[in-house]
């Protein structure tokens, strides 16, 4: 059980364009999903908690007019990078907590994202 | 500093070695700990929870110091399939975060 899918799981794109990335719960229901991002040889960056039918809570230094994050069903949450730049390339890993567990969260597979 | 600090690694081990990883962490409210492992190139996966009684699971045996914001793994007799980067997590407080160390990489060798 629990487990999270991602869509795409990698894509390529040029410098401007827009690019949505799906994190679906599959089994289970996610009132709370989260979007993370990792540079090579770096760890895990929190961006922001996606919460259904609220707007998501950005970490600081996370602008939310470039990462826009839809969660509009218990399964379903997507980011969109706005205007990709290079310096976003970069991959994305989405979570999600089991409702009514103890902080433990399932990861999607990531989408690695590469911005030409 | 850094809210969660592990070992920097990387850790170079043969076969059947015994290796322990170090983390600590700054927020004394944190409340859940877990260690997760990180294959090259993929996602995270929960290795597993740590609580304060201490807790093993096969070869891994994870110890949490509350007093002393203290967390440890240590893995037995280990396998080239524990080639990975081990990652120490603790929930961030509020609304469920969590917060990741910057990992340490285990290499084990034949």
């Amino acid at each position: 059980g629990a487990v999270v899918s991602q869509h795409p799981s990698r894509v390529i794109c040029k410098s401007g364009t827009s690019v949505k990335i799906e994190c679906r719960s599959l089994d289970f229901q996610a009132t709370t999903m989260f979007w993370y991002r990792q540079f090579p040889k770096q760890s895990l960056m929190l961006m922001a908690t996606s919460n259904e039918g609220s707007k998501a809570t950005y970490e600081q230094g996370v602008e939310k007019d470039k990462f826009l994050i839809n969660h509009a069903s218990l399964t379903l949450s997507t980011l969109t990078v706005t205007s990709a730049h290079p310096e976003d390339s970069s991959f994305y890993i989405c979570s999600a907590r089991v409702q009514g567990s103890s902080y433990e969260q399932y990861f999607g597979p990531g989408t690695r994202l590469t911005v030409t | 500093r850094k809210e969660v600090e592990q070992d920097p690694g990387p850790f170079n081990v043969p076969e059947g070695a015994t290796v322990a990883f170090n983390c600590t962490y700054s927020n004394s409210a944190s409340q859940s700990f877990f260690w997760y492992r990180q294959d090259c190139r993929k996602e995270p996966k929960l290795l597993m929870s740590v609580y304060s009684s201490g807790n093993e699971d096969g070869r891994f045996t994870a110890q949490l110091n509350r007093a002393s914001q203290y967390i440890s793994l240590l893995i037995r007799d280990s396998k080239l399939s524990d080639s990975a980067t081990y990652l120490c997590v603790v929930n961030g407080g509020q609304g469920g975060k969590l917060i990741f160390g910057q990992g340490t990489e285990l290499s084990v060798k034949p």
